[in-house]
């Protein structure tokens, strides 16, 4: 399953509320999860079964999408928000597969 | 404090081997699916290979098949990575994640089915494959 992101980058202000795309090449039901990672860090879970936040993760954090099409929505945008973002499908592994990421960075 | 923490990479030649470790704690370990990711410089995420919690069923990605060897012991908690005749291609950080189960209940197939999404990481050991 091929999972594509976009746009590749988003240059967005701290304040603004932003939307990341996330499409498989077929149906993963919901078996979709984001993660997010900083520069030097390791991806952290951010969203799993397309819309339930992992522990810890701030509600400003939201996804949602089934079937083939998802999004990830940050609302209000903070500073430790810029980051790259992927997603990826575990519905049908192996393989699991994930996006090529969007990069989040500031306007 | 759930961990998990990597070690082993290092600058290897073409041809070369290596043995990746991921040390576990603050979770039942031998309850677990195991994965290893690598994400080469500047590149996406990329999955390696997975092992079942008992050892028994074992998954690679085509491009390291044949090369690359996981396995685990959950006496010493503890994941493996053996990767064999190692690629410039293969420079990359490796990362070791934990798989949890999510169990869903999917209405066209009239029942509930496991799914298995990496929801812990380690910060990962860089494997450099240059001559």
């Amino acid at each position: 399953i091929v999972m594509t992101q976009s746009p590749a980058t988003l240059s967005v202000s701290p304040g603004e509320t932003v939307t990341l795309s996330c499409r498989a090449s077929q149906s993963v039901i919901s078996n979709l999860a984001w993660y997010q990672q900083k520069p030097g860090q390791a991806p952290r879970l951010l969203i799993y079964r397309a819309s339930t936040r992992a522990a810890g993760v701030p509600a400003r954090f939201s996804g949602s999408g089934s079937g083939t099409e998802f999004t990830l929505t940050i609302s209000t945008l903070q500073s430790e928000d810029f980051a790259v973002y992927y997603c990826q499908q575990y519905n049908n592994w192996p393989p699991y597969t994930f996006g090529q990421g969007t990069k989040l960075e500031i306007k | 404090e759930v961990q998990l923490v990597e070690s082993g990479g290092g600058l290897v030649k073409p041809g070369g081997s290596l043995r990746l470790s991921c040390a576990a704690s603050g979770f039942s370990f031998s309850t677990y699916t195991m994965n290893w990711v690598r994400q080469a410089p500047g590149k996406g995420l990329e999955w390696v290979s997975s092992v079942s919690s008992s050892g028994s069923f074992i998954y690679y990605a085509d491009s390291v098949e044949g090369r690359f060897t996981i396995s685990r012991d959950n006496a010493e908690n503890s994941l493996y990575l053996q990767v064999n005749s190692l690629r410039a291609e293969d420079t990359a950080v490796y990362y070791c994640a934990r798989a949890s189960e999510d169990i869903v209940f999917v209405p066209t197939a009239g029942g509930s089915y496991s799914y298995y999404y990496m929801d812990v990481w380690g910060k990962g050991t860089t494997v450099t494959v240059s001559s």
